[in-house]
């Protein structure tokens, strides 16, 4: 079966600080990966996709970044953070094409404050 | 531009039924989600409609009306566990998904 894990929990982080969150898929093979961010009383926004190794699509122009080094493994980072990037990360995957239900399966995500 | 409305917020007595509605105006459809969140977790799916008509799984079920733009999640003999967020998301023409901004579904004993 299938497993998606994504680190850290929480963090607390000062303004101007770097940032990388990490997440990997398990039992699968060349997943298509995604970061959102989820703000209070709004809907999940899409930050970053991946269809394969390196190749990011970014939909929000920020200060964040996304890399994917391999196969399975996908990072969200950013070199200065702003206090506008404090919320609820999530990575999740789905099968490779767009056809059919091809479920999103989340990670448990990662809780960001920045102060 | 493209829209999802659900909601913000329903209140439930444990053992009822409770519908859950969602419209939506997008550029194209390829199908529609409903995903259950528990407060502080990660949202869990729960159906998948890409045809007009009734999807029924256990207690939970979902209409599609694409004609309308509406689809609705309905959950019967609810449990206190049922509270949560529940979110309407749509794939568009570019299989995109567009996320609503959830439900919050409160149950009272």
């Amino acid at each position: 079966s299938q497993t998606i894990h994504q680190w850290p929990a929480t963090l607390v982080q000062p303004v101007g600080s770097p940032l990388s969150l990490e997440c990997t898929v398990e039992g699968t093979s060349n997943p298509n990966l995604y970061w959102y961010r989820q703000a209070a009383g709004r809907g999940l926004q899409l930050l970053f996709y991946s269809v394969g190794i390196g190749q990011i699509s970014s939909e929000v122009p920020q200060n964040l970044s996304a890399s994917r080094p391999q196969d399975r493994q996908f990072i969200l980072s950013s070199k200065k953070l702003l206090l506008s990037d404090s919320g609820f990360y999530l990575c999740a995957w789905s099968k490779m094409g767009a056809s059919g239900a091809n479920v999103l399966t989340f990670g448990a995500g990662s809780r960001l404050t920045v102060l | 531009g493209q829209n999802i409305d659900q909601p913000t917020e329903m209140t439930a007595t444990e053992g009822a039924i409770v519908q859950i509605n969602c419209t939506y105006q997008t550029s194209g459809f390829n199908g529609l989600f409903w995903y259950q969140q528990h407060a502080g977790e990660a949202p869990t799916f729960l159906s998948y409609n890409v045809l007009d008509g009734l999807e029924e799984k256990g207690r939970f079920s979902s209409f599609l009306s694409r004609s309308k733009g509406y689809s609705y999640l309905l959950l019967k003999e609810l449990q206190m566990k049922d509270s949560a967020s529940y979110l309407c998301a749509v794939r568009d023409s570019n299989y995109q998904l567009i996320w609503g901004a959830g439900t919050k579904l409160i149950i009272k004993p």
